[in-house]
């Protein structure tokens, strides 16, 4: 069935990077249009990226432009995103999922928790 | 401050029927449909409802969905104690560039 796995979770400090897998199977990943969202300690979900089966769309929520990049890789069946100067407000449980094909995200993988500090 | 409005928490007692709104815009919920996820307390967001009111499998007929304008709606049925658990909506927004929005997230307590 279908399965998201994500790592690459830890601490990091104020201004340093990270980067974030997912790994997909028992589905065709490279017809997938994928989503990360995260939510922080006690709050609610916050959508953070996407990216289509073709790798030339991808969109941003505006508080991760420029910092964020989603990627991926069709011949590992595997969804990245290189969060660059991060900051406290980025800490939270990052989620990938699946794009729907009724215009909603429909598969979510168990999470892999970011923390930044100092 | 969410894009799209859900009150922070509703409660009833078990059997009984809860609704959940969602309030948005005309680039959000007024032009796109609204899907509803469900999560459980220390899980992942689950898909609820797709396309305003459509129940994946496996999902019982006691959850419903409806949206009118800028608003939506989702509605529970025969309320169990298994059904306590935060509830959001989320579509996309068509504002500038696209991208998706969920509601703040709704607190269902079971009394």
């Amino acid at each position: 069935q279908m399965q998201l796995v994500e790592s690459g979770g830890g601490v990091a400090q104020p201004g340093r990077s990270l980067r974030l897998s997912c790994a997909a199977s028992g589905f065709p990943f490279s017809t997938y249009g994928m989503h990360w969202v995260r939510q922080a300690p006690g709050k609610g979900l916050e959508w953070v990226a996407f990216i289509g089966y073709e790798e030339s769309n991808k969109k941003y929520v505006d508080s991760v432009k420029g910092r964020f990049t989603i990627s991926r890789d069709n011949s590992k069946n595997t969804l990245y995103v290189e969060m660059n100067s991060l900051t406290v407000e980025d800490t939270a449980v990052y989620f990938c999922a699946t794009d729907g094909a009724h215009r909603d995200i429909d598969n979510w993988g168990q999470g892999t928790l970011v923390t930044v500090s100092s | 401050q969410s894009v799209l409005t859900q009150p922070p928490s509703v409660s009833a007692a078990p059997g009984e029927t809860v609704t959940i709104s969602c309030s948005g815009s005309s680039s959000n919920i007024g032009s796109n449909y609204v899907s509803w996820y469900q999560q459980l307390p220390g899980t992942a967001p689950k898909l609820l409802m797709y396309e305003n009111n459509n129940r994946p499998s496996g999902i019982p007929d006691r959850f419903s969905g409806s949206k009118s304008g800028t608003s939506a709606t989702l509605r529970i049925t025969g309320l169990q104690t298994g059904d306590e658990a935060d509830y959001y909506c989320g579509t996309w927004d068509n504002s500038l560039s696209a991208h998706w929005v969920f509601g703040g997230g709704t607190k269902l307590t079971v009394l």
